[in-house]
């Protein structure tokens, strides 16, 4: 009830595309789901994070679409370009306890120029 | 602002030796720090949880003897790798909150024990 399942596990798109990553939980107490974007030999940086009380959120290029009740999340990425090839995390965290963070296994996306 | 460093960023010990990573926050008062482990294209492992001038809260498996956390002050939080041998061999990421969600990551220090 812990995990959350994220896929793909690689993504390759042309430059401008659309790449689209899926995650989805079980345990509905979570509450924030954040998405991270790391580079190889770096740390994650935060993108963009999203509560369940809305449905979309933007910020940039960057798109969170939340389902409630499909218990799935998903991010966007438009008009990719190269400087977007990263490995992305989406995570899920609850209020009460600790608030750590349960990751998702990782999405590796190429954009191709 | 939510700059979280970490030193030093690559480090190469013995077998048998103790190593130690820093962890600050430069621009927040961090409450909460977390330490993660991650192996080459895996996800992030949580070891453990620290609050400030609290003992830290290891995840199941991760033996506390051997990865000692101190959370000194509201902007630093160590890690010291004891008698490490190959197998600790690893990318050794902090993070850090101010808040009740957000965390913020360093860039991470790799670890290589010969």
């Amino acid at each position: 009830q812990q995990q959350v399942k994220q896929s793909p596990q690689s993504l390759i798109v042309q430059k401008g595309g659309i790449p689209i990553i899926n995650c989805a939980y079980e345990n509905t107490a979570f509450d924030y789901f954040p998405w991270y974007q790391q580079f190889p030999g770096k740390g994650p940086a935060l993108l963009i994070a999203i509560r369940p009380d809305v449905s979309e959120k933007k910020e940039g290029r960057f798109t969170i679409s939340f389902n409630k009740s499909a218990k799935q999340f998903s991010l966007h990425i438009m008009d990719s370009q190269p400087g977007d090839s990263a490995t992305y995390f989406c995570a899920a965290s609850k209020e009460t306890g600790t608030y750590k963070y349960i990751f998702g296994t990782g999405t590796r996306l190429k954009v191709l120029a | 602002g939510a700059v979280v460093s970490q030193h030093p960023s690559r480090v190469i010990c013995k077998s048998g030796t103790s190593v130690k990573i820093e962890c600050r926050s430069l621009d927040f008062q961090a409450t909460t720090m977390f330490w993660y482990r991650q192996f080459p294209k895996k996800s992030l492992m949580l070891m453990a949880t620290s609050n400030e001038g609290s003992k830290a809260t290891y995840e199941q498996g991760v033996e506390k003897d051997k990865f000692l956390i101190n959370h000194a002050s509201l902007t630093l939080s160590t890690l010291t790798v004891t008698s490490a041998h190959p197998e600790d061999s690893s990318f050794y990421i902090c993070s850090a909150s101010g808040s009740a969600y957000e965390q913020y990551f360093g860039p991470g220090t790799r670890l290589t024990v010969t």
